[in-house]
């Protein structure tokens, strides 16, 4: 158990349409950084949130974005969803944005868009 | 770029060794790690490298060498709950992303 939990852990959407997924970090933790992960694959960064900013973003669209609230809760909103956003989505905490700090996974959401 | 390779499975029988390699080609470097990952579940924290050498932790070691870009984890004593995904990650050098290889799936057998 690493503390950091996600909702909902399964959804079913169809093209086009939009997604929220939520993530609560770890108590003490100020980081959060979301990942994808395709079947049969190593996660993929999305984007990393310290402190409510964006503090980095991988190789995805603008229409993959994200919060990080005063509680250090975190959201990822993905628009105009298309067949390939099928996958397994996962959230990790940190104490703090880079340095030698571990990230901690929570148990992801698993996306089907039909 | 960014290019992390791994063997894609392995097996390896109850009780023995096993050695997972990963080299890494990446524009910068601030730390390994490997996580372990159960099928359907989230990755676990197993180990973390920063300088070269050999990090001791139990059943499971791991080694780097930054100027090979070489890393290896190591498994002794293997049960059949070690049966999982182990996936090698490179910190870049801004320290906010973890850049993943594929993982290597190992499978114990007894």
């Amino acid at each position: 158990e690493t503390g950091v939990t996600q909702s909902p852990t399964h959804l079913i959407k169809t093209r086009g349409q939009q997604v929220t997924l939520r993530c609560s970090s770890q108590s003490g933790h100020n980081t959060v950084s979301w990942y994808q992960q395709a079947l049969g694959q190593g996660p993929q960064f999305i984007f990393q949130y310290y402190r409510e900013e964006e503090n980095g973003r991988g190789n995805f669209p603008p229409r993959f974005s994200g919060l990080q609230f005063p509680n250090y809760s975190s959201e990822l909103n993905v628009n105009a969803l298309e067949l390939d956003d099928s996958a397994l989505y996962l959230c990790a905490s940190s104490r703090t944005s880079g340095g030698q700090e571990t990230q901690y996974f929570g148990p992801g959401t698993r996306l089907l868009v039909l | 770029g960014q290019n992390i390779d791994q063997p894609t499975e392995m097996t390896a029988t109850e009780g023995a060794i096993v050695q997972i390699n990963c080299t890494y080609q990446t524009s910068g470097f601030n730390g390994l790690f490997w996580y372990q990952q159960h099928a359907g579940e989230a990755p676990t924290f197993l180990s973390y490298n920063v300088l070269d050498g050999l990090e001791e932790k139990g059943r499971f070691s791991s080694f780097l060498s930054r100027s090979k870009g070489y890393s290896y984890l190591l498994l002794k004593e293997l049960q059949m709950k070690d049966s999982a995904s182990y996936l090698c990650a490179v910190r870049d050098k801004d320290g906010n992303k973890l850049v993943f290889g594929a993982g290597t799936i190992l499978r114990v057998k007894s």
